[in-house]
């Protein structure tokens, strides 16, 4: 089946540093790139929605110049946490919507963020 | 607004053992419902799905009912493997308005043979 590469799989970084998580989508074209976290013991929450050549659409409360989100292809998409804090410590989920053939939506196997 | 409620984990089985994990949302409307699954290592994969009451989605074994009036889309199991351990997502998604996924917080589940 369709899958969706995200790298890496596990960061550590210091304070106010950047971090880069890429999600390829390796056998398919996505037309849209969903980006989730998820806090411990919580929710996985939707982030933003990405289309291929247009700017992110961010939930309410995701800080958009916080979370840069790059579509620039159908195959790849980018979440960059800028200046990372210990309160960004989080689960990333990236995910990759196809509507040829009916709407299918493929996940990548997370990100684990940990910001000291 | 919309909300997933799942039961806490972990929970943790022996082979052939009877699985129930709880579900309750928080929708307006009538959204359809979705169970998610993440084996280690690998992405949510899409395990079964109900989109409207009374409805019973299936899939390897695992089936849930729509029940509108307990607002409810508990997963069942008759007899769990060692290989059903994973982590499992309960989601919901309304047909109006914004079409995302709002999840529950995930239940890990593991199986011992």
């Amino acid at each position: 089946g369709a899958v969706v590469s995200q790298h890496p799989s596990w960061v550590i970084c210091k304070s106010g540093t950047s971090v880069k998580i890429e999600c390829r989508s390796l056998d398919f074209q996505a037309t849209t790139m969903f980006w989730y976290r998820q806090f411990p013991k919580q929710s996985l929450m939707l982030m933003a929605t990405s289309n291929e050549g247009s700017k992110a659409t961010y939930e309410q409360g995701v800080e958009k110049d916080k979370f840069l989100i790059n579509h620039a292809s159908l195959t790849l998409s980018t979440l960059t946490v800028t200046s990372a804090h210990p309160e960004d410590s989080s689960f990333y989920i990236c995910s990759a919507r196809v509507l040829s053939g009916g709407e299918k939506l493929f996940f990548g196997s997370g990100t684990q963020l940990s910001v000291l | 607004g919309d909300s997933v409620t799942q039961m806490e984990g972990p929970v943790t089985l022996s082979e052939e053992a009877f699985l129930t994990i709880n579900c309750t949302y928080t929708a307006t409307g009538y959204p359809s419902l979705f169970w998610y699954v993440q084996y280690p290592g690998e992405g949510l994969q899409l395990l079964l799905k109900a989109t409207k009451a009374d409805d019973k989605g299936s899939n390897k074994g695992f089936e849930a009912t729509y029940r509108k009036e307990t607002t409810s889309f508990h997963l069942e199991k008759g007899s769990v493997q060692v290989s059903d351990s994973a982590v499992y997502f309960c989601a919901l998604r309304r047909l109006e308005g914004a079409q995302k996924l709002v999840f529950g917080q995930g239940t890990r589940l593991t199986i011992n043979p």
